[in-house]
């Protein structure tokens, strides 16, 4: 059964600084792996879908890798702004593909003035 | 982009209820929608898997008689707590898939949630 873990759980950064979250999966067999953004309440925006063949992909100031052999990805935020306090999920579909999605346990980041 | 929508936003009822939540995908047909449920400062867990037409998959664990699924048309999915009680309160989220045209997994938009608090 595959198993998402997010570290931190949660992170609190002054505005301006670069951070990494971090997302480990134990079934490395995964088509791709998305990262979601979820505000206090709300429902998800997607924010970066790494296919399998990846290695990375780029929004803005958003950069997620995707190190598939390891079981690992990450979310880079650069240059932080208030704006991006909200809860990152990522999630993989299953190893046999299909729809369902596992999502991980989630980081809170509070981006501070 | 695609939109999903849900309805309610927010719902109080008394125990002993049936509340019922729709899901509307609103310019694209959804081949399959997704019920989900997240507890406060928890991640989402997938509690049923429904395609047009046809019966709903559940996870382990999840009653499907108490958690009713109807998917009636391409772009309409409805979940109906029955007999709700206190510990059913929750975060429901619906998502709505279709194909993307790559090999596994379709691409899946979800919609803004229902808080469901049942006194």
């Amino acid at each position: 059964k595959q198993e998402v873990t997010q570290i931190p759980a949660a992170l609190s950064v002054p505005e301006g600084e670069n951070l990494v979250l971090n997302c480990s999966f134990t079934d490395s067999a995964i088509y791709n792996l998305q990262w979601f953004r979820q505000d206090p309440g709300k429902g998800l925006t997607s924010l970066l879908l790494i296919q399998s063949s990846q290695r990375e992909q780029t929004s803005g100031r958003l950069n997620a890798s995707l190190d598939k052999s390891s079981g690992r990805s990450t979310l880079y935020i650069a240059a932080s702004q208030p704006g991006d306090s909200a809860t990152y999920l990522c999630a993989v579909p299953p190893s046999g593909g299909g729809n369902k999605l596992t999502f991980g346990t989630g980081t809170q980041l509070k981006v501070e003035l | 982009g695609a939109v999903v929508s849900q309805h309610p936003s927010r719902v109080i009822c008394k125990s002993g209820t049936s509340v019922k939540i729709e899901c509307r995908s609103l310019d694209f047909q959804a081949t399959t929608m997704f019920w989900y449920r997240q507890f406060p400062k928890q991640s989402l867990m997938l509690m049923a898997t429904s395609n047009e037409g046809s019966k709903a998959t559940y996870e382990q664990g999840v009653e499907k008689d108490k958690f009713l699924i109807n998917h009636a048309s391409l772009t309409l999915s409805t979940l109906t707590v029955t007999s709700a009680h206190p510990e059913d309160s929750s975060f429901y989220i619906c998502s709505a898939g279709t194909p993307s045209g790559g090999i596994g997994t379709d691409t899946q938009y979800f919609g803004p949630g229902t808080r469901l608090t049942v006194l």
